[in-house]
């Protein structure tokens, strides 16, 4: 079974600085797919990035990137120019790409709070 | 805009009691997925459903069933409610083959007393 690792559990920037969250994950697997969500007080959960595991380039979304490292199995999610909007629960999140399995699995999350 | 609606945002109820969480997806979706989230364990599969009348339980199906007779909605019930259940409780549909992203609704806040 496929599990998520973020060792952060909080993490606290100013705004207008670059934060970077932490995610490993393990699995036996070649092809899959990895995602940070991000989940605000409001509760909806978004997605924010993905990556697909046979891509070798890094995903980018406007000031938000990844640092995809497949052999050391990490997946780090880097906030340039942080917002006040930004502050929110952090997930990152692993799926398998082949059969019929969809489901997510998630890590445990890393609450960003954001400083004036 | 996809839509993944839970019908209620709050809920209170007693121990033993049966319990309905609806979800209701306006996309077409195939897949739908009931999970749980609790803080410092993050979010936990419960089941989820690649089609009508299919199911398959995840991680935590312990004490729930599900419901999925028609393709927009999935219904998540509580046999008897315990106060363990008290919980964060997210819905969320997605594509079938080929796509990736999930999509949730706004999560129903539990409360069994």
């Amino acid at each position: 079974a496929q599990t998520v690792t973020q060792s952060q559990p909080e993490m606290s920037v100013q705004e207008a600085e670059t934060v970077t969250l932490s995610c490993t994950y393990d699995t036996s697997e070649s092809d899959y797919y990895l995602f940070w969500y991000k989940q605000p007080p409001s509760r909806q959960m978004i997605l924010v990035i993905r990556q697909e595991a046979y891509k070798q380039q890094n995903a980018t979304e406007n000031r938000f990137s990844v640092n995809f490292q497949k052999a050391a199995k990490s997946f780090s999610l880097k906030i340039s120019d942080s917002q006040l909007g930004d502050a929110a629960m952090y997930f990152c999140a692993y799926r398998s790409r082949g059969g019929s399995n969809y489901k997510l699995t998630f890590g445990k999350g890393t609450l960003l709070t954001v400083n004036p | 805009d996809v839509k993944v609606t839970q019908s209620s945002r709050y809920l209170v109820k007693r121990t033993g009691e049966k319990v309905f969480l609806e979800c209701v997806q306006d996309m077409d979706h195939e897949n739908m997925f009931w999970y749980r989230q609790d803080p410092g364990l993050g979010l936990r599969l419960i089941y989820f459903s690649y089609d009508v009348k299919m199911k398959e339980k995840g991680d935590i199906p312990e004490g729930y069933s599900v419901s999925r007779e028609k393709k927009e909605r999935f219904s998540l019930i509580l046999e008897s409610a315990s106060t363990n259940q008290t919980s964060m409780y997210l819905c969320a549909s997605s594509w079938g083959f080929g796509y990736t992203e999930a999509f949730f609704g706004q999560g129903t806040r539990l409360t069994v007393v």
